[in-house]
């Protein structure tokens, strides 16, 4: 299994461009979230889903979009960059195991860049 | 609404030493679970340990362990035998039982001098 897997691993935007960073995980897993990491602050969560064509909104979800047209897949879209952006990004996928235990799987990261 | 704080933001130990990363959580809650995770510089998050608030028995991997105290929601992680591999920024986090949200700490940063 490669597990999760985010690309691009490094992006620079200008602001108000757009993007799409992506996410894919193939353990079946239900569960994909969406963090961002910044300095002093840990992880936050921008969107989650609990499955195909379930997403909801996080602690920070502005300026964010998200779909889950698969189990596999979830991409987070930036639709006008701000500097406030930038930040290193995180998905994880994550599923319901024995006794109602919860293990969250991470990518490796996308640190994007906005000028 | 569900707080994590990380009181420490750094913390230095000695090769083969033990050291403890603090924890306190804030919820409503009666059901979650606790986590601690690093991130060495690779960037990567890795699972160190896991807790069931439901299980008194404080969780323990290898060197690695966790003082739960339910009451005073607290969770520190306990390294024992400290090796240079595990310096590394540690995060607390905290999930509920209803739900897949989950909640960090600001982290600790951990280096471990030789």
């Amino acid at each position: 299994n490669a597990g999760v897997t985010q690309t691009p691993k490094f992006q620079v935007l200008k602001t108000g461009q757009s993007m799409t960073l992506q996410c894919a995980q193939d353990m079946n897993h239900e569960y994909m979230s969406w963090y961002r990491q910044d300095p002093g602050m840990g992880l936050r969560l921008i969107h989650y889903s609990v499955g195909a064509g379930i997403t909801d909104q996080g602690e920070v979800p502005n300026g964010y979009n998200v779909s889950r047209s698969t189990t596999e897949d979830f991409p987070l879209r930036l639709l006008s960059a701000a500097p406030s952006q930038t930040s290193v990004y995180f998905c994880a996928s994550s599923y319901e195991g024995p006794q109602g235990s919860y293990e969250q799987y991470f990518g490796p990261g996308t640190r994007l860049t906005v000028t | 609404a569900q707080t994590v704080t990380q009181s420490q933001p750094e913390m230095s130990v000695q090769e083969a030493e033990t050291v403890t990363l603090s924890c306190t959580y804030d919820t409503s809650e009666n059901n979650y679970y606790l986590f601690w995770y690093k991130q060495p510089p690779s960037r990567q998050m890795i699972l160190v340990i896991r807790q069931e608030a439901y299980k008194q028995q404080n969780a323990t991997e290898n060197r690695f362990s966790v003082n739960f105290q339910k009451a005073a929601k607290s969770f520190s992680l306990k390294i024992s035998d400290s090796q240079l591999g595990d310096t590394a920024m540690y995060f607390c986090a905290f999930m509920p039982d209803e739900g897949n949200q989950f909640y960090f700490g600001t982290g600790t940063s951990l280096t471990v001098i030789p």
